[in-house]
């Protein structure tokens, strides 16, 4: 069956970096994307990005440019999402979801990971 | 970016009761709505895609509709389980905006 399995949970200063990763397996996964996806406590979900596993083609929400970047690697079948600059409203669960778009931004998800918590604390 | 609202932000609801969630787009979206299901510390889990799709697995108590502007989740006769937070997510362009969700409770 379809499987994203997410790192463990972070901690990390204001201003530093953290990078999640997220392994696929029951799929191939080249054929689909992948969004990431955050939502901080109580709040809404919040799209950030998507990656083509494909031919590693990403969109990214003007919300996080410049301060995520998005890769994946298919010899592993695991992709990761860094993100720089964490400031204290950074702190929520990050999720990674494989996406049925496989070269063009962004379509429906459809299986997530058990996402991340990211805490953002000084 | 296209806003997503919903109404009711929550509901209360008794097993075997049918209650409807709206969705509403600040533009048309055509068909390109996914409806997700949250719980508790939980994932969320894809029920409904192209504004009227069941997802493989999903119960045939969900069921969405609508096109344009305005969409609507519908799940006929409750059951335990039913309990969470329900959200909108246009796939119609980036960024893929959600909706702010609705808590379906027990009454």
């Amino acid at each position: 069956q379809v499987q994203l399995v997410q790192s463990g949970a972070e901690m990390k200063k204001p201003g530093a970096s953290v990078k999640v990763s997220c392994k696929a397996s029951g799929y191939t996964f080249s054929n689909y994307g992948l969004s990431w996806v955050r939502q901080v406590p109580g709040q809404r979900l919040e799209w950030m990005g998507w990656i083509s596993i494909y031919n590693d083609k990403r969109s990214y929400s003007q919300k996080f440019q410049g301060r995520v970047t998005m890769t994946a690697d298919r010899s592993t079948n695991t992709a990761h999402m860094e993100m720089r600059g964490l400031r204290f409203d950074d702190t929520a669960v990050y999720y990674c979801a494989r996406d049925r778009a496989q070269l063009v931004p962004g379509g429906i998800v459809d299986n997530w990971g058990q996402g991340t918590l990211v805490t953002v604390s000084s | 970016d296209i806003q997503m609202t919903q109404s009711p932000s929550s509901l209360s609801a008794s097993v075997g009761d049918s209650v409807t969630i709206t969705c509403r787009a600040s533009q048309s979206i055509t068909k390109f709505i996914s409806w997700f299901q949250q719980k508790p510390g939980a994932a969320p889990k894809l029920l409904i895609y192209t504004a009227s799709n069941l997802q493989n697995g999903v119960p045939s108590r969900f069921s969405g509709s609508g096109s344009g502007t305005d969409f609507t989740l519908t799940i006929s006769s409750l059951r335990p389980e039913d309990f969470a937070t329900y959200y909108c997510q246009q796939t119609y362009n980036t960024p893929r905006t959600f909706g702010p969700g609705t808590k379906v409770e027990l009454k």
